[in-house]
Protein backbone atom coordinates (compact mmCIF):
# COMPACT_ATOMS: atom_id res chain seq x y z
CA UNK A 1 0.00 0.00 0.00
CA UNK A 2 1.27 3.38 -0.79
CA UNK A 3 2.33 5.40 2.59
CA UNK A 4 4.44 8.29 3.88
CA UNK A 5 6.29 8.17 6.56
CA UNK A 6 7.66 10.58 9.31
CA UNK A 7 9.87 8.92 11.74
CA UNK A 8 10.14 11.23 13.94
CA UNK A 9 6.83 11.51 16.21
CA UNK A 10 8.42 14.60 18.32
CA UNK A 11 12.07 16.76 18.06
CA UNK A 12 13.16 19.35 20.14
CA UNK A 13 15.94 21.75 19.22
CA UNK A 14 17.60 24.83 20.77
CA UNK A 15 16.88 27.91 18.75
CA UNK A 16 19.29 28.85 16.40
CA UNK A 17 20.16 24.92 15.63
CA UNK A 18 19.50 23.75 12.37
CA UNK A 19 16.47 21.21 11.93
CA UNK A 20 16.14 18.07 9.63
CA UNK A 21 12.76 16.33 9.50
CA UNK A 22 12.72 13.42 7.84
CA UNK A 23 9.53 12.09 4.82
CA UNK A 24 9.80 8.47 3.66
CA UNK A 25 7.49 7.44 0.61
CA UNK A 26 6.66 4.10 -0.64
CA UNK A 27 5.60 4.66 -4.86
CA UNK A 28 7.26 3.38 -7.86
CA UNK A 29 7.18 6.53 -9.62
CA UNK A 30 7.97 10.43 -8.83
CA UNK A 31 5.16 11.57 -6.87
CA UNK A 32 4.23 15.19 -6.25
CA UNK A 33 5.56 16.23 -2.52
CA UNK A 34 4.79 18.80 -0.36
CA UNK A 35 5.23 19.79 3.01
CA UNK A 36 2.63 21.51 5.19
CA UNK A 37 2.87 23.44 8.68
CA UNK A 38 0.29 24.05 11.99
CA UNK A 39 0.94 25.78 14.28
CA UNK A 40 -1.11 25.60 17.28
CA UNK A 41 -4.69 25.73 17.28
CA UNK A 42 -5.10 26.43 13.88
CA UNK A 43 -5.08 25.07 10.33
CA UNK A 44 -2.16 23.81 7.53
CA UNK A 45 -0.20 26.01 5.67
CA UNK A 46 1.85 24.72 2.58
CA UNK A 47 5.50 25.37 3.36
CA UNK A 48 6.98 24.35 -0.17
CA UNK A 49 6.04 21.52 -2.98
CA UNK A 50 8.15 19.68 -5.34
CA UNK A 51 6.48 18.59 -8.56
CA UNK A 52 9.69 18.18 -10.94
CA UNK A 53 12.39 19.34 -12.09
CA UNK A 54 15.15 21.06 -9.28
CA UNK A 55 15.35 18.42 -6.47
CA UNK A 56 16.46 21.22 -3.77
CA UNK A 57 13.40 23.24 -3.39
CA UNK A 58 13.00 26.25 -1.45
CA UNK A 59 9.78 27.53 0.82
CA UNK A 60 8.32 30.03 2.94
CA UNK A 61 10.00 31.21 6.51
CA UNK A 62 13.28 29.86 5.70
CA UNK A 63 12.75 26.27 5.17
CA UNK A 64 13.74 24.01 1.77
CA UNK A 65 13.49 20.02 1.08
CA UNK A 66 15.83 18.19 -1.17
CA UNK A 67 14.03 15.16 -2.61
CA UNK A 68 16.31 12.04 -3.43
CA UNK A 69 15.24 9.44 -5.46
CA UNK A 70 16.99 6.89 -4.92
CA UNK A 71 16.04 7.24 -1.28
CA UNK A 72 12.22 8.11 -1.87
CA UNK A 73 13.32 11.06 0.38
CA UNK A 74 11.98 14.41 0.88
CA UNK A 75 13.31 15.95 4.00
CA UNK A 76 12.72 19.54 5.42
CA UNK A 77 15.44 21.46 6.19
CA UNK A 78 16.37 24.75 8.16
CA UNK A 79 19.82 26.08 9.25
CA UNK A 80 18.62 28.57 11.79
CA UNK A 81 15.37 27.39 14.10
CA UNK A 82 13.26 30.08 15.80
CA UNK A 83 10.97 29.64 18.29
CA UNK A 84 8.04 30.44 15.86
CA UNK A 85 8.72 27.16 14.26
CA UNK A 86 7.54 25.25 17.06
CA UNK A 87 4.88 23.78 15.53
CA UNK A 88 3.51 20.22 13.73
CA UNK A 89 4.66 19.34 10.18
CA UNK A 90 3.41 17.19 7.81
CA UNK A 91 4.69 15.99 4.86
CA UNK A 92 2.42 14.70 2.10
CA UNK A 93 2.32 12.54 -1.11
CA UNK A 94 0.31 12.57 -4.13
CA UNK A 95 1.14 10.18 -7.23
CA UNK A 96 1.51 11.98 -10.22
CA UNK A 97 -1.60 11.74 -12.40
CA UNK A 98 -3.70 10.42 -9.56
CA UNK A 99 -4.44 14.44 -8.61
CA UNK A 100 -6.88 13.79 -6.02
CA UNK A 101 -5.37 10.89 -3.64
CA UNK A 102 -3.47 13.62 -0.92
CA UNK A 103 -1.69 10.72 1.11
CA UNK A 104 -0.48 12.32 4.84
CA UNK A 105 1.72 11.28 6.47
CA UNK A 106 1.49 11.14 10.59
CA UNK A 107 3.17 14.80 11.32
CA UNK A 108 6.11 15.66 13.40
CA UNK A 109 5.96 17.64 16.22
CA UNK A 110 8.96 20.72 16.94
CA UNK A 111 9.32 21.99 20.07
CA UNK A 112 12.32 24.73 20.09
CA UNK A 113 13.86 25.51 23.42
CA UNK A 114 15.39 29.09 23.88
CA UNK B 1 -8.86 38.46 1.56
CA UNK B 2 -10.73 35.99 4.17
CA UNK B 3 -9.39 32.85 2.81
CA UNK B 4 -11.37 29.51 4.16
CA UNK B 5 -13.53 30.65 6.77
CA UNK B 6 -14.73 27.86 9.20
CA UNK B 7 -17.71 28.05 11.79
CA UNK B 8 -18.18 27.38 14.39
CA UNK B 9 -14.97 26.76 15.58
CA UNK B 10 -15.96 25.37 18.42
CA UNK B 11 -19.22 22.63 19.28
CA UNK B 12 -20.34 20.48 21.44
CA UNK B 13 -23.26 18.20 20.73
CA UNK B 14 -25.31 15.33 22.42
CA UNK B 15 -25.44 12.08 20.67
CA UNK B 16 -28.07 11.64 18.03
CA UNK B 17 -28.22 15.56 17.75
CA UNK B 18 -27.52 16.78 14.02
CA UNK B 19 -25.04 19.96 13.28
CA UNK B 20 -23.75 21.32 10.04
CA UNK B 21 -19.89 22.20 9.68
CA UNK B 22 -20.09 25.57 7.37
CA UNK B 23 -16.96 26.47 5.05
CA UNK B 24 -16.80 29.45 2.93
CA UNK B 25 -14.09 30.14 0.47
CA UNK B 26 -13.16 33.59 -1.18
CA UNK B 27 -10.73 32.43 -3.98
CA UNK B 28 -12.63 31.02 -6.49
CA UNK B 29 -11.62 27.96 -5.72
CA UNK B 30 -13.15 24.84 -7.90
CA UNK B 31 -11.87 22.20 -5.17
CA UNK B 32 -13.16 22.00 -1.52
CA UNK B 33 -12.34 19.48 0.82
CA UNK B 34 -13.55 18.26 4.26
CA UNK B 35 -10.28 16.26 6.18
CA UNK B 36 -10.97 15.53 10.11
CA UNK B 37 -7.67 15.24 12.43
CA UNK B 38 -7.36 12.77 15.21
CA UNK B 39 -4.59 11.80 17.60
CA UNK B 40 -2.29 9.14 16.09
CA UNK B 41 -4.42 9.39 12.59
CA UNK B 42 -3.33 11.89 11.00
CA UNK B 43 -5.72 14.09 8.24
CA UNK B 44 -8.41 11.53 6.94
CA UNK B 45 -10.45 12.91 4.14
CA UNK B 46 -14.17 12.79 4.19
CA UNK B 47 -16.12 14.23 1.51
CA UNK B 48 -14.51 16.81 -1.63
CA UNK B 49 -15.82 18.76 -4.39
CA UNK B 50 -14.55 19.39 -7.78
CA UNK B 51 -17.23 22.02 -8.83
CA UNK B 52 -20.39 23.05 -7.58
CA UNK B 53 -23.01 20.28 -7.98
CA UNK B 54 -20.15 17.85 -7.63
CA UNK B 55 -19.32 15.71 -4.50
CA UNK B 56 -17.52 12.74 -4.02
CA UNK B 57 -16.38 10.49 -0.88
CA UNK B 58 -13.01 10.34 1.06
CA UNK B 59 -11.92 7.61 3.14
CA UNK B 60 -14.10 8.27 5.80
CA UNK B 61 -17.15 9.43 4.53
CA UNK B 62 -20.13 7.71 6.89
CA UNK B 63 -21.86 9.64 9.47
CA UNK B 64 -21.23 12.75 6.96
CA UNK B 65 -23.17 14.54 4.37
CA UNK B 66 -22.00 17.45 1.58
CA UNK B 67 -23.48 19.58 -0.88
CA UNK B 68 -21.86 22.17 -3.59
CA UNK B 69 -24.44 24.40 -4.63
CA UNK B 70 -21.93 27.63 -5.29
CA UNK B 71 -18.18 27.49 -5.63
CA UNK B 72 -18.02 28.91 -2.45
CA UNK B 73 -20.00 27.26 0.09
CA UNK B 74 -19.49 23.20 1.27
CA UNK B 75 -21.27 22.47 4.26
CA UNK B 76 -20.77 19.45 6.00
CA UNK B 77 -23.68 17.95 7.80
CA UNK B 78 -23.62 15.56 10.44
CA UNK B 79 -27.28 13.74 10.27
CA UNK B 80 -26.59 11.95 13.94
CA UNK B 81 -23.38 12.71 15.98
CA UNK B 82 -21.73 9.93 17.66
CA UNK B 83 -19.20 10.05 20.32
CA UNK B 84 -16.62 8.64 17.44
CA UNK B 85 -17.47 11.82 15.27
CA UNK B 86 -15.53 13.94 17.84
CA UNK B 87 -12.32 15.49 16.28
CA UNK B 88 -11.07 18.69 14.93
CA UNK B 89 -12.00 19.55 11.18
CA UNK B 90 -10.78 20.90 8.52
CA UNK B 91 -12.37 22.89 5.46
CA UNK B 92 -9.67 23.05 2.43
CA UNK B 93 -9.53 24.23 -0.66
CA UNK B 94 -7.51 24.49 -4.22
CA UNK B 95 -7.61 26.71 -7.15
CA UNK B 96 -8.08 23.55 -9.23
CA UNK B 97 -9.16 20.11 -9.44
CA UNK B 98 -7.49 18.38 -12.26
CA UNK B 99 -3.73 19.94 -12.34
CA UNK B 100 -0.79 19.74 -10.83
CA UNK B 101 -1.33 22.54 -8.65
CA UNK B 102 -4.65 21.22 -7.26
CA UNK B 103 -2.92 19.28 -4.09
CA UNK B 104 -1.59 23.05 -2.83
CA UNK B 105 -4.75 23.55 -0.06
CA UNK B 106 -5.51 26.65 2.16
CA UNK B 107 -6.92 25.25 5.04
CA UNK B 108 -9.55 26.75 7.49
CA UNK B 109 -8.41 26.88 10.85
CA UNK B 110 -10.75 24.47 12.00
CA UNK B 111 -13.65 23.46 14.21
CA UNK B 112 -13.23 21.52 17.10
CA UNK B 113 -16.02 19.16 18.06
CA UNK B 114 -17.15 17.37 20.79
CA UNK B 115 -20.02 14.69 20.90
CA UNK B 116 -21.00 13.73 24.27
Amino acid sequence: AQSVTQPDIHITVSEGASLELRCNYSYGATPYLFWYVQSPGQGLQLLLKYFSGDTLVQGIKGFEAEFKRSQSSFNLRKPSVHWSDAAEYFCAVVLAGNNRKLIWGLGTSLGVNP
Amino acid sequence: NAGVTQTPKFQVLKTGQSMTLQCAQDMNHEYMSWYRQDPGMGLRLIHYSVGAGITDQGEVPNGYNVSRSTTEDFPLRLLSAAPSQTSVYFCASSYSASSSGANVLTFGAGSRLTVL
